[in-house]
């Protein structure tokens, strides 16, 4: 089976603008979870997506909002970027949607805002 | 907050030598997860340990967790450079999100 794919893998926006950023999970995994990576706070929960809906979020700002299509794939947006959004955003996949069961990273989106 | 917390946050080893990090955390858990990441690209699912197991071994990986202490120790034996990134603990946080700890970063030299 073909793993977790994310585009774009590289990103450079300007403050106030906005980005999309997706995720393909591994085939037949019905949970998507996002990630944002930084050196200073490191792996931060974002959201999961089940069967197109949320249901878990982190501790995020509303700029921060996601979606998932009736094929699993999942995009994230961040409206109004700031600096501090620069980070690794990293998805996951997981077969049954068990939060404490292995999850399947994909490469990641590295995202440089100026 | 962080719910697993590793320690030592940075390891230098020669290659041959064992590798030993140790991921404490906070809260009860159902399962504790290891990852490995090589130099900021996607997690690498290592092993996972159930809060009913004590020790458990992959190939050159030995995992134990203590429940009573809220901790987890990970040995890598007879290390490799190939083994150099970051290593992480995760733990379910009452079912709603795994949560990682911030990582100790492995260096192998040869």
């Amino acid at each position: 089976k073909a793993g977790v794919t994310q585009t774009p893998r590289y990103l450079i926006k300007t403050r106030g603008q906005q980005v999309t950023l997706s995720c393909s999970p591994i085939s037949g995994h019905r949970s998507v979870s996002w990630y944002q990576q930084t050196p200073g706070q490191g792996l931060q929960f974002l959201f999961e997506y089940f069967s197109e809906t949320q249901r878990n979020k982190g501790n995020f700002p509303g700029r921060f909002s996601g979606r998932q299509f009736s094929n699993s794939r999942s995009e994230m947006n961040v409206s109004t970027l700031e600096l501090g959004d620069s980070a690794l955003y990293l998805c996951a996949s997981n077969p049954l949607g068990r939060v404490g069961e292995t999850q399947y990273f994909g490469p990641g989106t590295r995202l440089l805002v100026l | 907050s962080q719910q697993g917390e590793e320690d030592p946050q940075a390891l230098s080893i020669q290659e041959g030598e064992n590798a030993t990090m140790n991921c404490s955390y906070k809260t009860s858990i159902n399962n504790l997860q290891w990852y490995r990441q090589n130099s900021g690209r996607g997690l690498v699912h290592l092993i996972l340990i159930r809060s009913n197991e004590r020790e458990k071994h992959s190939g050159r990986l030995r995992v134990t967790l203590d429940t009573s202490k809220k901790s987890s120790s990970l040995l890598i034996t007879a290390s490799r450079a190939a083994d150099t990134a970051s290593y992480f603990c995760a733990t379910d946080q009452a079912g709603t999100a795994l949560i990682f700890g911030k990582g100790t970063t492995l260096s192998v030299s040869s």
